[in-house]
């Protein structure tokens, strides 16, 4: 079946520095997601890209569409505490099921 | 406009014992998707009602089960529980089916345990 390889596991990183993470499939896919969830709590959808090359932005946010449609990378730029949390990305090839990637554990240190 | 709820939050139960989970899709929305989420396994997909018809099914045993009713609401059942049958358990609507369906939307989960 399909896999999705998301890194790196963990971050802890300084308030205010600069955050990549990124997820790599086994197959092709035309739908990316990146989700945040936060403990107890389901996960929530903080960017969805369906264009192989589309970069899309969402306040501090920057995710990308890999060009070769098999990988996707989120940035966070300038991060708060409120950041912390796990990060999933997720990608279907259609009508399938998303898959979602193991997640990052991000820790930000004030 | 409300968000995906699910009842109960939270759950424990003996094993061999049967459960059943509640969820009630955003509104106009017509695709449930159930999921398992575990520390070690991550997000694994149960299976999706569109229409009151399981469109999509993962790799989950015949103790999982659900269905959907007219009004799109949801639910799960797990029959026969077992230990490793703890987790949370997440539901997520969209519009219609699959991800071309629209974006998929979580509720907060049911955390179910087993002991």
């Amino acid at each position: 079946g399909q896999q999705l390889n998301q890194s790196p596991q963990s971050m802890f990183i300084q308030e205010g520095e600069d955050v990549s993470m990124n997820c790599t499939s086994s197959s092709i896919f035309n739908t990316w997601l990146w989700y945040k969830q936060d403990p107890g709590e389901g996960p929530v959808l903080l960017i969805a890209l369906y264009k192989a090359g589309e970069l899309t932005s969402n306040g501090r946010l920057t995710a990308q569409f890999g060009i070769t449609r098999k990988d996707s990378f989120l940035n966070i730029s300038a991060s708060i505490p409120s950041d912390v949390g796990i990060y999933f990305c997720a990608g279907s090839s259609g009508n399938t099921p998303l898959v979602f990637g193991k997640g990052t554990r991000l820790s930000v240190i004030a | 406009k409300a968000g995906v709820t699910q009842t109960p939050r939270y759950l424990i139960k003996t094993r061999g014992q049967q459960v059943t989970l509640s969820c009630s899709p955003i509104s106009g929305h017509r695709s449930v998707s159930w999921y398992q989420q575990t520390p070690g396994q991550g997000l694994q997909f149960l299976f999706e009602y569109f229409s009151e018809t399981q469109r999509n099914k993962g790799n989950f045993p015949g103790r999982f089960s659900g269905r959907q009713f007219s009004n799109s609401r949801s639910e799960m059942n797990v029959s026969t529980l077992e230990l490793g049958d703890s987790a949370l358990y997440l539901c997520a609507s969209s519009l219609a089916l699959g991800v071309t369906g629209g974006e998929q939307y979580f509720g907060p989960g049911t955390r179910l345990t087993v002991t």
